[in-house]
């Protein structure tokens, strides 16, 4: 079974640009959540999503969005890009949202 | 905010000795897991501790659960240099809808 896909790995964007970053989580996983990665926040939480519906949301602005798919692939967007976005964006699977998590590899973006 | 606090925050020891890191959260659970992460990469599951349990093995790993005082104990025994990364606790909130909320991580050095 193929394991959670994360595409771009890597990425590099201008500030005030917008990005949008893919999941595919392992099939038969229903619910997708979102996590950013600094050396000064750690792993924080952005959003999850179960059965194309938002569930729940981490603290961050608006620019911050996603979406889920009816396949269950997720999408997440940030708009207007800042420096302080630089990070590793990790998303993770699961069968339900009561069961353990299956991370990517992540994509690394950097704002220049 | 994150939940858990992992403790400590650097844990450098011998290879074949014993590694043990612990977790402190703050509000009620509905499981617990433990993450393992390679420098800049994605995140492992190691193993999920439900709320009613208070011991698991997996391998070499052994993990604790004491919801009386909200905290958690992840040990590896017998560790190799291949057991060099950060170590996340993760909680699973109780009620309708799971959100993950990750530790801070304990860097773990074995030394060779």
């Amino acid at each position: 079974k193929a394991g959670v896909t994360q595409t771009p790995r890597y990425l590099i964007k201008t500030r005030g640009q917008q990005v949008t970053l893919s999941c595919s989580p392992i099939s038969g996983h229903r619910s997708v959540s979102w996590y950013q990665q600094t050396p000064g926040q750690g792993l924080q939480f952005l959003f999850e999503y179960f059965s194309e519906t938002q569930r729940n949301k981490g603290n961050f602005p608006g620019r911050f969005s996603g979406r889920q798919f009816s396949n269950s692939r997720s999408e997440m967007n940030v708009s207007t890009l800042e420096l302080g976005d630089s990070a590793l964006y990790l998303c993770a699977s699961s069968l339900d949202m009561a069961r353990e998590a299956f991370f990517g590899q992540g994509t690394r973006l950097t704002v220049v | 905010s994150q939940q858990g606090e992992e403790d400590p925050q650097a844990l450098s020891i011998q290879e074949g000795e014993n590694a043990t890191m612990n977790c402190s959260y703050k509000t009620s659970i509905n499981n617990l897991q433990w993450y393992r992460q390679n420098s800049g990469r994605g995140l492992v599951h190691l193993i999920l501790i439900r709320s009613n349990e208070r011991e698991k093995h997996s391998g070499r790993l052994r993990v604790t659960l004491d919801t009386s005082k909200k905290s958690s104990s992840l040990l590896i025994t017998a560790s190799r240099a291949a057991d060099t990364a950060s170590y996340f606790c993760a909680t699973g909130a109780s009620g309708g809808y799971q959100k993950v909320t990750f530790g801070t991580g304990t860097k773990l050095q074995v030394i060779p």
